[in-house]
């Protein structure tokens, strides 16, 4: 199986700051690759699609790159909603594998 | 709008069976490919296994920790997918969600949670 190794594990940030969050893959996975954002007693909402596709719907502030290895999830001006835990997942190869999760705490 | 709506949930002691169901709507339920994710308290995600279209053949995959112990099925009359769950663990303690098979998944169902203790 494919490990995503996605740091940091949890971050601590304030409104207005820009935050990376990385993931990386054990093989390379072209861009196959999204990312989502959980709130507590809530289903997962999709962020990204194919490493750097924002889903419709999502602010602009999300954005997403990276290929191959090394991908990174970037907030570029933290929200009060946007304080949550972010999971990157892989789909190149079976079984789709999760990122462990990058817990993002306001300052 | 999709909707996912799991049910079955709820308290098995080790070694029991339960049988999860998701009935979807708002999808062409035919054609999609559904799978179901799972996330114990306090942890990550994990992918449990999917399913594929009756017209692709139906056919499964799982993950390796559930693979000889859970079986997924279908009934599109219905609209639903199934997730059989034999000899269970106390490691399967978990909230369970229905998704579309979608590459990355777009559409969740809200969860149901299996609680594996004696």
């Amino acid at each position: 199986d494919i490990q995503m190794t996605q740091s940091p594990s949890s971050l601590s940030a304030s409104v207005g700051d820009r935050v990376t969050i990385t993931c990386r893959a054990s093989q390379g996975i072209r861009n196959d690759l999204g990312w989502y954002q959980q709130k507590p007693g809530e289903a997962p909402k999709r962020l990204i699609y194919a490493a750097s596709t924002l889903q419709s719907g999502v602010p602009s502030r999300f954005s997403g790159s990276g290929s191959g290895t090394d991908f990174t999830l970037t907030i570029s001006s933290l929200q009060p909603e946007d304080f949550a835990t972010y999971y990157c997942l892989q789909h190149n190869n079976y079984p789709p594998t999760f990122g462990q999760g990058t817990r993002l705490e306001i300052k | 709008e999709v909707q996912l709506v799991e049910s079955g949930g709820g308290l098995v002691t080790p070694g029991g069976s339960l049988r999860l169901s998701c009935v979807a709507s708002g999808l062409n339920f035919n054609t999609a490919w559904m799978s179901w994710v799972r996330q114990a308290p306090g942890y990550g995600l994990e992918w449990v296994g999917r399913i594929k279209s009756k017209v692709q053949g139906g056919t499964t995959e799982y993950a390796a920790p559930v693979r000889g112990r859970f079986t997924i099925s279908r009934d599109d009359s219905e609209n639903t997918i199934f997730l059989q769950m034999n000899s269970l663990k106390n490691e399967d303690t978990a909230v369970y969600y229905c998704t579309t098979a979608d590459a990355v998944p777009l559409n969740w169902g809200q969860g149901t949670l299996v609680t594996v203790s004696s």
